[in-house]
């Protein structure tokens, strides 16, 4: 019964340094999207997709790059680091129909020192 | 920008109380709106989703109500207990049934004391 599973749930990057968050769903949800947590700021969407081979930009797309080659993955990748992107993050996923709830991983927790 | 506000920001209830909280929205594109919560340690999980206006959901001592017109949405709790302790998300969600995206406004925190 694993829903959607993030990896990994702890990392800690230097500034400057790459890396990618994994996500991934076996509920063969369409929809998909990574949002960031910090204090203060609630959840920002940060990118989304609606199906394999399509993305989009959500509030804060700045810093990260994504890609949805298959239904089941998310990945989110920073590609050069900086603090600014210390932060909770938290994948989800839902159904493609109109009113389908989010589910969420468990969250990864990111340092960039 | 979607400018998605909930109101108070924080709530200090007796254990017994009923309160309520709010979330306002901009309605125009909005097509379903749902709320989350979100207890300490854990991730969100889906309350409600509401979609029509007028439209009521309840579940147990929680309900919500919607006003799609002029974008708000209220969530009642009955009797607090200290296990409605956590932060309540509202999201509304724009665009088409397909393509839509989730804004989660910044959440109102509740505390119940016993």
């Amino acid at each position: 019964n694993a829903g959607v599973t993030q990896t990994p749930k702890f990392q800690v990057l230097k500034t400057g340094q790459s890396m990618t968050l994994q996500c991934a769903q076996d509920m063969n949800h369409e929809y998909m999207s990574w949002y960031r947590q910090d204090p203060g700021m609630g959840l920002r969407l940060i990118h989304y997709s609606v199906g394999a081979g399509i993305t989009d930009q959500g509030e804060v797309p700045n810093g990260y790059n994504v890609s949805r080659s298959t239904t089941e993955d998310f990945p989110l990748r920073l590609l050069s680091a900086a603090p600014s992107q210390t932060s909770v993050y938290f994948c989800a996923s839902s159904p493609g129909q109109r009113a389908g709830e989010l589910f969420f991983g468990e969250g990864s927790r990111l340092t960039v020192l | 920008i979607l400018n998605v506000e909930q109101s108070p920001q924080s709530l200090h209830v007796q254990e017994g109380d009923s309160t309520n909280f709010t979330c306002s929205f901009p309605s125009s594109n909005f097509y379903a709106l749902h709320w989350y919560r979100w207890e300490t340690a854990k991730s969100p999980e889906a309350l409600f989703v509401m979609t029509l206006n007028g439209d009521e959901k309840k579940k147990g001592r929680i309900s919500a109500t919607l006003n799609t017109k002029e974008g708000y949405s209220y969530l009642y709790i009955k009797g607090s207990q200290p296990e409605d302790s956590a932060t309540y998300l509202c999201a509304p969600r724009y665009g088409s049934s397909n393509t839509g995206k989730l804004i989660f406004g910044q959440g109102t925190t509740l505390q119940v004391k016993p």
